[in-house]
């Protein structure tokens, strides 16, 4: 299937504590992010790549760390787990067509801090 | 700065009825607008962008500059159109960034 995969779907883990979220594209797409889905379903971007390259780095706390090791993942490394980081994270990538950037997204991960 | 907003958080038509979930945005330039569509629990999925002027699932969407409006419009709701709708913006001094509306649930009765 060609798409946006994310792992894990769902995550749950104590306050404190260290975790990944990975995300993988196979649509030969130049460009990757991440969003946060809060509890009020509101969207936000945290970081965009391009060719491995951080091109968007929104006021988001030094515990978030993503890394791109090549074009087609981009994964989320969380330090310090809080509370507050407890949403749905969504991986997309996109493309330009006819000069527009089309965003394909991931399935998500929900994080649920305790 | 670019902002959309999207006035209301939840709305709710019968099954049949006509449905305008509404956008406006503001941002300096020429913006690129989109709507996205999410189903319960699943991923966010492009409905639509202004620039193909296409209509999908019977939904259709016109930018007006003079009101800085991308309002949403389907003439008769169907009840798999509930969802979480989020209109979106990019544009050429933003990159490829998306700013993303607060988002309409929308709930079709039956």
């Amino acid at each position: 299937d060609t798409a946006v995969s994310q792992t894990p779907k769902y995550l749950v883990t104590q306050m404190g504590n260290d975790k990944s979220i990975k995300c993988e594209q196979n649509l030969g797409h130049d460009t990757m992010y991440w969003y946060k889905q809060d509890s009020k379903k509101f969207l936000k971007i945290m970081f965009s790549y391009n060719n491995k390259e951080l091109i968007i780095n929104e006021t988001v706390p030094n515990r978030f760390s993503p890394k791109s090791p090549d074009k087609a993942h981009l994964n989320l490394h969380i330090n310090s787990l809080e509370l507050g980081d407890s949403a749905v994270y969504f991986c997309a990538s996109s493309h330009l067509a006819g000069g527009l950037s089309i965003q394909f997204f991931g399935p998500g991960t929900r994080l649920t801090v305790l | 700065a670019q902002r959309v907003t999207q006035p209301e958080k939840l709305l709710s038509v019968f099954k049949g009825a006509p449905v305008e979930l509404k956008c406006n945005y503001s941002y300096s330039g020429s913006p690129e607008l989109f709507w996205y569509v999410q189903y319960s629990r699943q991923r966010l999925q492009l409905l639509l962008r202004h620039i193909s002027r296409e209509s999908i699932k019977g939904f259709t969407a016109d930018l007006n500059k003079g009101e800085t409006s991308f309002h949403l419009k389907k003439p008769f709701a169907q009840e798999e159109d509930s969802a979480m709708y989020y209109c979106a913006l990019s544009g050429p001094t933003s990159g490829s960034r998306l700013t993303f509306g607060e988002g309409t649930q929308l709930t079709v009765n039956p």
